[in-house]
């Protein structure tokens, strides 16, 4: 079965920029979206169709997909951003990734 | 805007069917083209997609879970609902229903979230 692949943990400094990886085989042939979570709250679309942003979300986040790896940046980090971060992909099933816990410090 | 709210009993019993329902509200469950779909996510764990049904009623599952899962629609109360059958502790978790948006080209994305409802099971 399709899997997708996330860093469990990613740390940056306030104002730095941070890059959350996504990998799976032939990904880039795939369309890729991001959720942040954040501890007892529902997830939050933050980029669908690999680089789109849905309204009310901060130019800060972008994405990227090819090759097998997909990315979520987020430049000038805050501390509001600190959450964890999952990639979702579609093959014949709905996928998520393990998810990637992002700590601001 | 469009809301989502889960419902259904907390507490499970162990080879019990679980049934849970979400409610939308400010919008139509039959307009537009969505899939409306469950997730959960056991505590300390990621989120597991477990299925979702389409507005015309058909119906994609977690082949993980597909033997234990039925996903209906119910178009006159605006809802959609969850059976999960035979539970075990291992299913325990926060559910959430949420509206998955989709387009030419295989590209899906959940977009609304409900806030999600915590299912114990436990005897």
């Amino acid at each position: 079965s399709y899997e997708l692949t996330q860093p469990p943990s990613v740390s940056v400094s306030p104002g730095q920029t941070a890059s959350i990886t996504c990998s799976g085989d032939k990904l880039g042939d795939k369309y890729v979206c991001w959720y942040q979570k954040k501890a007892g709250q529902s997830p939050v679309l933050v980029i669908y169709q690999d680089t789109k942003r849905p309204s009310g979300i901060p130019e800060r986040f972008s994405g990227s997909n090819s090759g097998s790896t997909a990315t979520l940046t987020i430049s000038g980090t805050q501390p509001m951003d600190e959450a964890e971060y999952y990639c979702q992909a579609w093959d014949s099933r709905t996928v998520f990734g393990g998810g990637t816990k992002l700590t601001v410090l | 805007q469009v809301q989502l709210q889960e419902s259904g009993p907390g507490l499970v019993k162990p080879s019990q069917t679980l049934s849970l329902t979400c409610t939308v509200s400010g919008g139509s469950i039959s307009s537009g083209s969505y899939y409306w779909s469950w997730i959960r996510q056991p505590a300390g764990k990621g989120l597991e997609w477990i299925g979702r049904i389409y507005t015309t009623g058909g119906t994609n599952y977690n082949p993980s879970l597909k033997s234990r899962v039925t996903i209906s629609l119910d178009t006159s109360k605006n809802q959609f609902s969850l059976n999960l059958s035979s539970v075990t502790a291992a299913d325990t978790a926060v559910y959430y229903c949420a509206r998955d948006s989709w387009g030419i080209g295989n590209y899906y994305y959940m977009d609304v979230w409900g806030k999600g409802t915590t299912v114990t099971v436990s005897s």
